[in-house]
């Protein structure tokens, strides 16, 4: 059972562009939704994570926008950058933390 | 410090081996996660351990025995595996399984294995 329903599988922009990536979740015992970042041969690192009783978080470019009715949310990078080419992965956490599919986000120059 | 650091970056191993994989966390954190990433897949759980005591085994063979010695590290121990657990392994930490989220993970940059 796939808890954590992520897409697109990749995502093409042009630099300065908004990137979106969208996720959807079944297990309404989340509590935690955090986005990660992963350049090839390197871990995930967290980029950031939102918890289910706010419905935005901005730092600096990227932006979690989180829907709990339709239990949904979604990554917003604005002013895309080609240093922003990486696999993202969204996930879900009730103490232990499951990853989307990912996307792998290409920022052209 | 706040890094996870695994040791090898890259291991081969035939099948008749017995090696070990290690992770390090000196962030105090008191939950350690074993993670296997195949190629252009997400990171799948493996092992949890919450205050040095196994938690979660994500119903992987016996082939793969994780331990953990002491709240800073984690070891992975392989014996006879197949070519199909070749794969990138992660380590990660957190501060505590039952703080929201974790606390965060932090993720070490991984083992690349091999198996032939």
């Amino acid at each position: 059972q796939q808890q954590v329903k992520q897409s697109p599988q990749s995502l093409i922009v042009q630099k300065g562009g908004i990137s979106i990536i969208n996720c959807a979740y079944e297990n309404t015992a989340f509590d935690y939704f955090p986005w990660y970042q992963q350049f090839p041969g390197k871990g995930p690192a967290l980029l950031i994570a939102i918890r289910p009783d706010v419905s935005e978080k901005k730092e600096g470019r990227f932006t979690i926008s989180f829907n709990k009715s339709a239990k949904q949310f979604s990554l917003h990078i604005m002013d895309s950058q080609p240093g922003d080419s990486a696999t993202y992965f969204c996930g879900g956490s009730q103490g232990n933390l499951i990853f989307g599919k990912g996307t792998k986000l290409s920022v052209k120059p | 410090d706040t890094e996870v650091t695994q040791t090898p970056k890259h291991l081969v191993m035939g099948m008749t081996n017995k090696k070990s994989l290690k992770c390090e966390q000196h962030m105090g954190h008191r939950a350690m996660y074993w993670y296997k990433q195949k190629a252009k897949k997400p990171p799948e759980l493996m092992f949890v351990y919450s205050y040095e005591k196994l938690s979660i085994n994500e119903s992987v063979p016996s082939r793969f025995s994780p331990e953990c010695p002491n709240s800073s590290l984690l070891n992975l121990h392989l014996h006879a595996l197949q070519p199909e657990d070749s794969a990138l392994y992660l380590c990660a930490s957190s501060q505590d399984q039952k703080v929201q989220g974790g606390g965060g993970y932090t993720f070490g940059s991984g083992t690349r294995l091999t198996v032939v």
